[in-house]
This record gives structure tokens, sequence and C-alpha cells, in this order.
């Protein structure tokens, strides 16, 4: 299985300072198709996973362009740009290259 | 717009199947796409568990490959999980999801269903 690993695990932050999260993959992403299967998902308290971003940095519809995401191969990060009341929740790497499909640990963000 | 709701048993007694719905309403399971089941555990870790095509064939976990069985209705546009000898550890909030394979995307997510095993 493709080991997703997620740093920070935690992270509180000032409302309109930037978060980052990191994840690293075991293996590449990359498939032959030129894709890389590396999405971002958001679950906020009692709601369900919301997608944030796939293939590293394509923006889900209706997703606010704080939301951005980089990286390559094995290395991706998530950044929040000006956190906001409503970006409190937990925060997974996933990744769909190969099944099964994994997800990282998840980080959780909260507010100072 | 799609939606897909999650029910069944919310208390399932260890060694028993554990047995849960996804009624899938705006999109036509059978149309195209493949429909999971992923769930959460205490503490917040997630595991895919398995899915079934548009075409009905079925991709498992290998974790857990000996006790899942997912199947669908396609009459009523539902499919469905079973998880056979749960102990206390499959303790978790079950989810529905449709995956969209072209842009690697779980695109959208019933509810949950809390599940607790426990006599």
């Amino acid at each position: 299985d493709i080991m997703m690993t997620q740093s920070p695990l935690s992270v509180a932050v000032t409302p309109g300072e930037s978060a980052s999260i990191s994840c690293r993959s075991s293996k590449s992403l990359l498939h032959s198709n030129g894709i890389t299967y590396l999405s971002w998902y958001l679950q906020r308290p009692e709601k369900s996973p919301q997608l944030l971003i796939y293939q590293i940095s394509n923006l889900a519809s209706g997703v606010s362009d704080r939301f951005s995401g980089s990286g390559s191969g094995t290395d991706f990060t998530l950044k929040i740009s000006k956190v906001e009341t409503e970006d409190v929740g937990i925060y997974y790497c996933v990744q769909f290259l190969e099944v099964p499909y994994t997800f990282g640990a998840g980080t959780k963000l909260e507010l100072k | 717009e799609i939606q897909l709701q999650e029910s069944g048993p919310g208390l399932v007694k260890p060694s028993q199947s554990l047995s849960l719905t996804c009624s899938v309403t705006g999109y036509t399971i059978t149309s195209g796409y493949d429909w999971s089941w992923i769930r959460k555990f205490p503490g917040n870790k997630m595991e895919w568990m398995g899915y079934i095509s548009n075409s009905g064939s079925t991709n498992y976990n290998p974790s857990l490959k000996i006790r899942i069985s997912i199947t669908r209705d396609t009459s009523k546009n539902q499919f469905f999980l079973q998880l056979n000898s749960v102990t206390t550890e499959d303790t978790a909030t079950y989810y529905c999801a449709r995956y969209i394979w072209e842009l690697g995307v779980m695109d959208a997510w019933g509810q949950g269903a809390s599940v607790t095993v426990s006599s």
C-alpha cells in the first residue's frame, strides 16, 4: 500500500494568517497518463469530507481560492491563505493512483 | 444535484455482520463512475474499503477482502456494504461516495452512518 504521511498533525492559526500542510507519499503518484492522483479534503466538524484540491493543484468547484496546492511526485503542500473560522476542521491528503486508495493521518486546524 | 445517503443499524454485536445501504439520487449508478465505501475510525484515521463500478465489478481493500462484500440494486439506485465477523475495531463512521476515476476524486459523499460494535 502507498503510505501517506502528513505534517503537522495539528496546527493553530491566527485568523487572517496563512497555514501550510505537507503530505508525502511512499511512492510517486504520477501515473503514466501524466496525471498525478493527489487530492486534498477538508472535514469540518460534524460534516462529510469536502473535496478541496485534485491532481495536486486543481481547485474543486465552489472552493475558495484561498486554498492552493503544489508539489510533484511524492511531496505535496496545501496552503491556506487568510485563514477564516470556516477553515477549522481536519485536512486529509489522499492518493488515488492505485488501490487501496490511502489517506494521510489528517491535520487538525484550529484557530488561536 | 447528486446526493448520497447511508442507512442501517447503528449498533452491531461482535461476530455478526454489519450491513449498510447507500441510496443515490440525482445520478444513476449504472451511468458511470465507481461507488465507494470509506470509513473513519475514532481518532480520525480514514480507510477506503472498496467500490462497485457502474458495470457491477468490485474492488476491495486487501485488508478487508475476506470479510467485505459490496453489491447493488440498480432498480432502487442503491448499493450496499456488508462486513462480516465484525469486532469492536470496526466501530467507525461509514461513508459512501462517488469516485470519478478520470479526475481521481471522490466528489460526492453521504452524511455518514455511525456504527458501534458492542455486545
